[in-house]
């Protein structure tokens, strides 16, 4: 089955800095690599997400690449703000019929003001 | 547009007791649903899944189950709640190829 590293567990920054996480996936049919954000007691939230057919996204400070050769993706958040700090999770899927996405454990971002 | 009710928000239960949660989907027909939990620490673990009315499939082998009476409707339940049953409650649905929405969670703490 499949299988997703993320890195770091934790990232501290300053308020303006970039932000960078990492994921590795392991199976070479996954296709679909969404990243969620979960801010404290509540549910997590899909931010972005990339498809095996594209290299690169952006919405505004945040960014998704993708290198299916290496089998890694990153999430990039520009321009960090407070409220930015929050678990972030990757995943990786095949999109099949039940969609059950394997989801790396989660990396804790931490903006300092 | 879509959205997923999740209830209750927090819950504090005594060891044995029975256990419901209630998850509602709007807005949408036939999606998937699934059930996590979120013990301390950061990982999503999948305990329940449905692909359609009445069919539930288990992650994970425990004193919980699963059951999707309607199709945006998907049920937690227990009939003996144990202290390693304590957690964060996630709902949440999506349809084929495309990402989860999940619900605002449910912290139960069972004492």
């Amino acid at each position: 089955g499949e299988n997703v590293e993320q890195h770091p567990s934790t990232l501290s920054v300053q308020e303006g800095d970039s932000a960078v996480i990492k994921c590795t996936y392991s199976d070479s049919a996954s296709n679909y690599f969404p990243w969620y954000k979960q801010e404290l007691g509540k549910g997590p939230q899909l931010i972005i997400d990339i498809r095996s057919n594209v290299g690169e996204k952006k919405d505004q400070r945040i960014a998704v690449t993708l290198n299916k050769t290496a089998k890694h993706f990153s999430l990039h958040i520009t321009e960090t703000q407070p409220e930015d700090s929050a678990v972030y999770f990757c995943a990786a899927s095949d999109g099949g019929g039940s969609y059950i996405p394997t989801f790396g454990r989660g990396t804790s971002l931490i903006v300092h003001p | 547009s879509q959205t997923i009710h999740q209830w209750p928000a927090t819950l504090v239960q005594p060891v044995g007791s029975p256990l419901s949660l209630e998850c509602t989907v709007e807005g949408t027909s036939n999606p998937n649903l699934y059930w996590y939990r979120q013990a301390a620490g950061r990982g999503l673990q999948l305990l329940f899944y449905s692909v359609g009315i009445g069919q539930i499939s288990s992650e994970v082998p425990q004193n919980l189950s699963a059951s999707r009476p309607q199709d945006r409707q998907f049920i937690l339940s227990s009939k003996k709640l144990l202290l390693s049953d304590s957690g964060f409650y996630l709902c949440a649905w999506s349809v084929r190829g495309h990402g989860y929405t999940f619900g605002s969670g449910t912290r139960l703490t069972v004492v």
